[in-house]
């Protein structure tokens, strides 16, 4: 069965540090994958997606992901962290619409940013 | 204007209540998604239906039911309402891959 894992529950850094946050996929075929930030009490918005070609992503806000095939990972990463990067950070893979299209997402990594 | 639209944001009921959460979107997407959010943040499909076709439905107790009356809408009815429904749901839209989500209805039944 198809599943995401984020191996970090939490994680803290301090504000101008670099950030990765991990997420590694179990997908038969070639995934779509995403990323999403959630602020607190807020919905979904998207930093960023894989679909094929060029295994660097850009998103929004100076975010950036790798895909791995070899290592079924799809990490984000971000060079220098703002405190209002604080966030619950989503990675997710698309099914294919033949099996529905939904998203499944990883259980979330929570950032927090010192100053 | 909002792409996918939630009504009510915030939802306070007893248990026992019946409730209605409507979603709406103006993206002209073919397929719309109910998630449920619990405490923990795990967000989990509950279903999904695709030009007014349901296509999935996840173990989800027989109290909740969507209806989609069209494919710009995607409601979600929950009867006899439980403590452990408190969450926040959210709807999505998708075409070709591309999703967007509501801003989320936080429900809590007391």
């Amino acid at each position: 069965a198809q599943s995401v894992t984020q191996p970090d529950i939490h994680i803290t850094v301090s504000e101008g540090a670099s950030l990765e946050l991990r997420c590694n996929y179990s997908y038969g075929a070639t995934p779509y994958l995403f990323w999403y930030v959630q602020s607190p009490g807020q919905g979904l918005q998207l930093l960023l997606k894989y679909f094929s070609g060029d295994t660097l992503v850009q998103g929004i806000k100076g975010f950036e992901a790798e895909f791995k095939r070899s290592q079924s990972s799809f990490n984000l990463r971000k060079p220098s962290v703002h405190w209002s990067d604080a966030a619950e950070y989503f990675c997710a893979v698309g099914e294919s619409y033949n099996q529905g299209g939904k998203l499944i997402f990883g259980q979330g990594t929570e950032l927090s940013v010192k100053p | 204007d909002t792409a996918v639209s939630q009504t009510p944001k915030y939802l306070v009921t007893q248990m026992g209540n019946d409730k209605s959460i409507k979603c709406e979107q103006n993206l002209g997407h073919d397929t719309m998604y109910w998630y449920k959010q619990d405490s923990k943040k795990f967000l989990k499909i509950m279903f999904s239906y695709n030009n007014k076709e349901l296509i999935i439905n996840e173990t989800v107790p027989n109290r909740f039911s969507p209806k989609s009356p069209d494919k710009a809408h995607l409601n979600l009815h929950i009867n006899s309402l439980e403590l452990g429904d408190s969450a926040v749901y959210f709807c999505a839209s998708s075409l070709n891959y591309g999703y967007t989500f509501g801003s989320g209805t936080r429900l809590t039944v007391v």
